[in-house]
């Protein structure tokens, strides 16, 4: 069984940029949550994918958007960077919409912006 | 709104002296809360969840709704505690959004 895996580890953008980080979800589960993690904060909640739809979405501008594939794979799209967006993006996921199990989390990708 | 809030950003104890890491919530309805930890170098994962009433590496973690809270506690600290500790709650919406607290860093002293 495989767990969350996430890539690249880490990003650098110049602002106005666009970006589109990845996620490979956990064997078995058919839910990919992201998150963004600042420094010295806990993980906020960007929005959620279940069988390839956004079905819940964090207080994130339309400029943070994503997909699922039928193989439950994500992306993150963030285009316009701002310096604001330096953080660590963080996917997990789940299985069906509920939370009996929690997430399982991957490792992240460090997204800076300059 | 719903919100989680971990007042203390890093906690120092010693080996063997019990620990309470606090947690506190705002929240309308039945909550659904978490304990995610996050040790050195490695990924964050699920350490509880009161709905199972487990213990899981000697911590617990018992729900107040009087008090609102969801404090995590062990009687006595191991040096391998040692990590990033992350309370959550369900947020409403019928989907898996967690809304996480800023964390407190436990560090235990030999």
């Amino acid at each position: 069984e495989t767990g969350v895996t996430q890539s690249p580890t880490h990003l650098i953008k110049t602002r106005g940029q666009q970006v589109t980080l990845r996620c490979s979800s956990q064997s078995g589960h058919n839910t990919v949550s992201w998150y963004q993690q600042a420094l010295g904060q806990g993980p906020q909640f960007i929005f959620q994918y279940y069988r390839e739809e956004e079905n819940g979405r964090g207080n994130f501008p339309p400029r943070f958007s994503g997909l699922q594939f039928p193989n439950y794979s994500s992306e993150l799209n963030v285009n316009a960077l701002e310096l604001d967006d330096s953080a660590l993006y963080l996917c997990a996921s789940s299985s069906g919409t509920g939370m009996v199990y929690g997430y399982t989390f991957g490792s992240g990708t460090r997204l800076t912006v300059v | 709104a719903q919100r989680v809030t971990q007042p203390e950003k890093l906690l120092s104890v010693f080996k063997g002296a019990p620990v309470e890491l606090k947690c506190n919530y705002s929240y309308s309805g039945s909550p659904e809360l978490f304990w995610y930890v996050q040790y050195s170098r490695q990924r964050l994962q699920l350490l509880l969840r009161h709905i199972s009433r487990e213990s899981i590496k000697g911590f617990t973690a018992d729900l107040n709704k009087g008090e609102t809270s969801f404090h995590l506690k062990k009687p006595f600290a191991q040096e391998e505690d040692s990590a990033m500790y992350y309370c959550a709650l369900r947020g409403s919406g019928g989907y898996n959004k967690l809304i996480f607290g800023a964390g407190t860093r436990l560090a235990v002293h030999p």
